[in-house]
């Protein structure tokens, strides 16, 4: 049983470009969830999605990012027109339906240049 | 909404010295509580995590905390720490009967000395 999947491992985006992080969750996992991770300020949870559906995105900046979990297919994470700002690990984290441990991913490391 | 206090930021021990991580949660109701490990340039790893009966937890590479309903604490121990034990820990927490999102305090950075 694979773990959580994320890719790319390392992405650079000049400023402006778009970034596409995308996460496959444990097999059997239908919740997802995304964090950022910023050197001194530990995760911050940014999204909670099941299937098809955005359950609570209070961690969302309002703008340039966006994010869903298809019916088919992994989860992605999207931020447009990437500023330096955005640079910082993107974790993703599965769990089964309600269940109370969530397993994480190694991550993506977006640099802006 | 629940959250997670780590009072120790940055922790520095030599090899063989005992370790307690600090870890505080506010949440009125009842919790799940977690302590993950992330070694330099990977990911998150569970070290332990209590859903209920024995207070006391024992996790991997020996590590163990206990919970203490009464002062909201979940505190992480290890009675002797090796190099290898470099790392950032983070306390994490979620609500059953409220949202399972998992709420993660700042994380303490170890370093030990060999």
């Amino acid at each position: 049983n694979a773990g959580v999947m994320q890719n790319p491992r390392h992405l650079v985006r000049r400023r402006g470009q778009e970034a596409r992080l995308r996460c496959s969750p444990m097999k059997g996992h239908s919740h997802v969830y995304w964090y950022r991770q910023l050197p001194e300020e530990g995760l911050k949870f940014m999204v909670y999605l099941q299937k098809e559906n955005i359950i609570d995105e209070s961690g969302m900046p309002k703008e340039r990012f966006s994010a869903e979990f298809p019916k088919e297919g992994p989860s992605i994470l999207r931020i447009q027109q990437v500023v330096r700002g955005d640079s910082a690990a993107y974790f993703c984290a599965s769990s089964p339906s309600y269940g109370p441990e969530a397993f994480f991913g190694q991550g993506t490391r977006l640099t802006v240049v | 909404a629940q959250s997670v206090s780590q009072h120790n930021h940055h922790v520095i021990l030599s090899e063989a010295a005992s370790l307690e991580l600090g870890c505080n949660y506010s949440y009125g109701g009842t919790v799940n509580l977690f302590w993950y490990v992330q070694y330099p340039g990977q990911h998150l790893q569970l070290l332990l995590k209590y859903f209920s009966g024995d207070p006391l937890v024992k996790g991997i590479k020996g590590f163990e905390a206990e919970f203490i309903k009464s002062k909201f604490s979940f505190n992480l121990r290890k009675p002797s720490v090796q190099w290898s034990d470099t790392a950032e820990y983070f306390c994490a927490v979620n609500a059953p009967g409220g949202s399972y999102i998992p709420t993660f305090g700042r994380g303490t950075s170890l370093i030990v000395h060999p």
